[in-house]
């Protein structure tokens, strides 16, 4: 069965680095999406995709947050300068239009 | 602004008890509400949807538009039932971000 894979696992980085999240979605899911949780929190949205554009995003999505496909297969969410408080579990997940699926997600740790 | 309140943190059950994890939510337009699950080390995964109206794993969920309340039950607790439980609701018939409760874990007390 298809899943959702998210490379690394575990990302450590130190503050103001950028990282470069990487999902490879679904094959022929048409929507994308990353969550973030941090530790104790909830699974918070964080942006969606759709049609090579951002559909919708988050308050908490800012200018230091990007996402791109840059080519058929991949999904990608890059933090430019990375700061303590992004340290959370960032989640991927596809879908055609119902069922949202995820993937393992990154442990990213901001030191 | 949508919103879901899952008040139980933690709820430890015997096995073959009945289980019920709550959840009520906010909003204005017309939600579909998810229950996921997340097993130890593994991803989150659909448990049910309202509009499915299945009964996955022995788990029901029956949308109450009045209390809005999408309360997960089950009646005879297992002990691989044992995980996280998040209620989600998105807007109905898009393929719209989910918004998340807090979670619940379940402990089932074999």
């Amino acid at each position: 069965e298809p899943e959702v894979t998210q490379t690394p696992s575990h990302q450590v980085t130190q503050m103001g680095q950028e990282v470069i999240l990487r999902c490879v979605p679904i094959s022929n899911h048409l929507y994308f999406y990353w969550y973030r949780q941090i530790l104790g929190q909830k699974v918070e949205f964080l942006v969606s995709f759709y049609n090579n554009e951002i559909s919708e995003k988050s308050e908490i999505f800012d200018d230091q947050f990007s996402v791109e496909r840059p080519d058929g297969s991949n999904f990608t969410l890059k933090i430019r300068s990375t700061k303590l408080e992004d340290s959370a579990m960032y989640f991927c997940a596809s879908t055609t239009g119902r069922e949202q699926f995820f993937g393992p997600g990154t442990r990213l740790t901001v030191l | 602004a949508q919103r879901v309140t899952q008040p139980e943190k933690l709820l430890s059950v015997f096995k073959g008890a009945p289980v019920e994890l709550k959840c009520n939510y906010s909003y204005s337009g017309s939600p579909e509400l998810f229950w996921y699950v997340q097993y130890s080390r593994q991803r989150l995964q659909l448990l049910l949807r309202h509009i499915s109206r299945e009964s996955i794993k022995g788990f029901t969920a029956d949308l109450n538009k009045g209390e809005t309340s999408f309360h997960l039950k089950k009646p005879f607790a297992q002990e691989e039932d044992s995980a996280m439980y998040y209620c989600a609701l998105s807007e109905q018939d898009l393929p719209e971000k989910l918004t998340f409760g807090t979670g619940t874990r379940l402990t089932i007390i074999p």
